[in-house]
């Protein structure tokens, strides 16, 4: 069975930095591009970041790039979200994703950037 | 962009529902498929994939469950709506960067 586990959320103030963690299981991890989606009640989902398989290919939204850096780790399974210069619009709940088609979602992190 | 429609569907139990989702752009890739999928979010729960490339059932989803469409043009439709089957329901669309997604249509039973 596919899971993903995401950890790593909290309270920051502005300015501040997060780093976010997605434990996986279930799936041959480094076969699989992974994804980073948030949502906020007003905007709804946002694609934020893809990584390819090896971690030499990354692609961000614009509302995040060089301030979001997403990460991988196929020895640990795991996928990555480093967060800087965090904003009060950054408040979102993040789920990890697998895959460039959101097959599967893990159950998300809230992150609430106020001071 | 992705526009679906309607924002919110209030549905009697038993009866079939669907949603429209419409892009501004064809959704036909270079490589000639359709990366247009569909998300439910039941209430408290994470969002699960549905239907991917237009019409493929997920695992596990119920036959209720139907995808159509092409182009610019897709639908999902709920043959016979049940409890369970309240919640949010978002296309996406993976055609093109960056990903995106729609803005979601909220099912209510009436």
């Amino acid at each position: 069975e596919v899971q993903l586990a995401e950890s790593g959320g909290g309270l920051v103030q502005p300015g501040g930095s997060l780093r976010l963690s997605c434990a996986t299981s279930g799936f041959t991890f480094g076969n699989f591009w992974m994804t980073w989606v948030r949502q906020t009640p007003g905007k709804g989902l946002e694609w934020l970041a893809n990584i390819k398989e090896d971690g030499t290919d990354t692609y961000y939204v614009d509302s995040v790039k060089g301030r979001f850096t997403i990460s991988r780790d196929n020895g640990k399974r795991t996928l990555y979200l480093q967060m800087d210069s965090l904003r009060v619009e950054d408040t979102a709940v993040y789920f990890c994703v697998k895959g460039n088609w959101a097959d599967h979602w893990g159950q998300g992190t809230q992150v609430t950037v106020s001071s | 962009v992705l526009t679906q429609s309607p924002l919110s569907l209030p549905v009697t139990l038993g009866q079939p529902a669907s949603i429209s989702c419409r892009s501004s752009q064809s959704l036909v890739s270079s490589d000639g498929d359709t990366y247009l999928h569909w998300v439910q979010q039941r209430p408290g729960h994470s969002p699960r994939r549905l239907i991917y490339m237009v019409s493929n059932r997920d695992p596990g989803v119920p036959d209720r469950f139907s995808g159509s469409g092409s182009g610019t043009d897709f639908t999902l439709t709920i043959s016979r709506v049940e409890a369970e089957d309240v919640g949010l329901y978002y296309c996406m669309q993976g055609s093109r960067w960056p990903l995106t997604f729609g803005g979601g249509t909220k099912v209510e039973i009436k």
